[in-house]
């Protein structure tokens, strides 16, 4: 079945450390890979997405993300944090047809960032 | 280019009372999917409506209906309401492979 995993439910930085936020999946074939940003109380925003070529992709807000296939994991990364990236992120498979297209979400990984 | 919207913001229903969720499509999709995300959880996928025909269910009781109309708005309609009903609904419209996402709108059933 197709699944999303994100292990770490909390993840807690220093401001101005690095963060690397985890991803894997379970997908039949080469999968589109999203990652998700969302504030307390509002909707979700796209921070990257892969669909294929270059397996680094870079996203807004300086973060970026590396899809390996071996591995079947998509990990969100960024070199220095900012008070202001503290929020929930989501990495999303979209599962494509047979079937209907629809994105399967992990449960999230909740960020804080300690001054 | 006008994003997607979701109206209301919020609201407050009581148990057993029907609800009715609206989604206006970004321009040029013919596609919109609805998403419920409980809190503390990621969305899981309800339904999608394709030119005015649903393409596709997630794991929802029959109570949970829609409509897309041919402006391709859609609405989500959620009967009988339950407790467990509390969440952010979110639709997506699409007209490929990437879904974007409305602002959603908070249900609060008491």
């Amino acid at each position: 079945a197709q699944s999303v995993t994100q292990p770490d439910i909390h993840i807690t930085v220093s401001e101005g450390a690095s963060l690397e936020l985890r991803c894997n999946y379970s997908y039949g074939a080469t999968p589109y890979l999203f990652w998700y940003v969302q504030s307390p109380g509002q909707g979700l925003q796209l921070l990257l997405k892969y669909f294929s070529g270059d397996t680094l992709v870079q996203g807004i807000k300086g973060f970026e993300a590396e899809f390996k296939r071996s591995q079947s994991s998509f990990n969100l990364r960024k070199p220095s944090v900012h008070w202001s990236d503290a929020a929930e992120y989501f990495c999303a498979v979209g599962a494509r047809p047979p079937g209907t297209y629809k994105y399967i979400f992990g449960t999230g990984t909740r960020l804080k960032v300690l001054a | 280019e006008t994003g997607v919207t979701q109206s209301p913001t919020h609201l407050i229903k009581t148990r057993g009372q029907q609800v009715t969720l609206r989604c206006s499509s970004q321009s040029g999709h013919n596609t919109v999917s609805w998403y419920q995300q409980a809190l503390g959880q990621g969305p899981q996928f309800i339904f999608q409506y394709y030119r005015e025909e649903e393409n596709g269910r997630g794991n929802f009781p029959p109570r949970f209906s829609g409509l897309q109309f041919p402006n391709y708005s859609s609405e989500l309609n959620v009967n009988a309401l339950e407790l467990d009903d509390s969440a952010l609904y979110l639709c997506a419209s699409s007209d490929d492979y990437e879904q974007y996402f409305g602002p959603g709108t908070r249900l609060t059933v008491t």
